[in-house]
């Protein structure tokens, strides 16, 4: 099982970008793609996008592609996102999780972004 | 990208089985093999039950299945177990690299 570790949780102001990391085992970086999927409180899961952790490439969902990044560190095995504007809707725990077969096989624990 | 649909609520008592759909269109579910199911407890990241619409992941119990018809997924619960009570999630590759998940079920264990 690939383990991956999420940065803290961030309260951030609206208009504030937040920058969130997962850190992955290094037999899995740059194997496979990582999702990075959000839940606002009492909500679903929604898919943010997708990137490739060995050639750094992304692909983002619709909704989010005017203010979303997401990036690598081959270096350090680390995988990261950051969504700009923040609104108070953003508030969400926000996750990483390894792709295989389009689905996410294994999953960070979280990361909580309040935006108030 | 619309979501997929799910019924909001599905129940089983012990023992018994239930079936989880989730609907899509011929641009998701029907049009490729990438249908997933997570189980998600309260406070939980969520966990992988289902991959390629009928495929277990190691550990999984064998009471888990998928499978699809059309532009429908299904994820069924056999031998429910008060473990079972979670939220389940369908998820389907949607083309142009693009993913979509379901709007979540709630399964109450009887």
């Amino acid at each position: 099982q690939v383990q991956l570790v999420q940065s803290g949780a961030e309260v951030k102001k609206p208009g504030a970008s937040v920058k969130i990391s997962c850190k992955a085992s290094e037999e899995a970086f740059g194997n496979h793609h990582m999702h990075w999927v959000r839940q606002a409180p009492g909500q679903g899961l929604e898919w943010m996008g997708i990137v490739n952790p060995g050639g750094g490439g992304a692909t983002y969902a619709q909704s989010f592609e005017d203010r979303v990044s997401m990036t690598r560190d081959t270096s350090t095995s680390t995988v990261y996102v950051e969504l700009r504007s923040l609104r108070v809707e953003d508030t969400a725990v926000y996750y990483c999780a390894r792709s295989a077969f389009w689905g996410g096989y294994d999953w960070g624990q979280g990361t909580l972004v309040i935006v108030s | 990208q619309s979501a997929l649909t799910q019924p909001p609520s599905a129940s089983g008592s012990l023992g018994q089985s239930v079936t989880i759909s989730c609907t899509g269109t011929s641009s998701d579910v029907g049009g490729y093999k990438f249908v997933s199911w997570y189980q998600q407890h309260p406070g939980k990241a969520p966990k992988l039950m289902i991959y390629a619409v009928g495929e277990r992941p190691a550990g999984v119990p064998d009471r888990f299945s998928g499978s699809k018809s059309g532009n429908t997924a299904s994820l069924t619960v056999s031998g429910l177990q008060a473990e079972d009570e979670a939220d389940y999630y369908c998820s389907s590759y949607g083309g142009s690299d693009n993913l979509v998940f379901g709007g979540g079920t709630k399964l109450t264990v009887l």
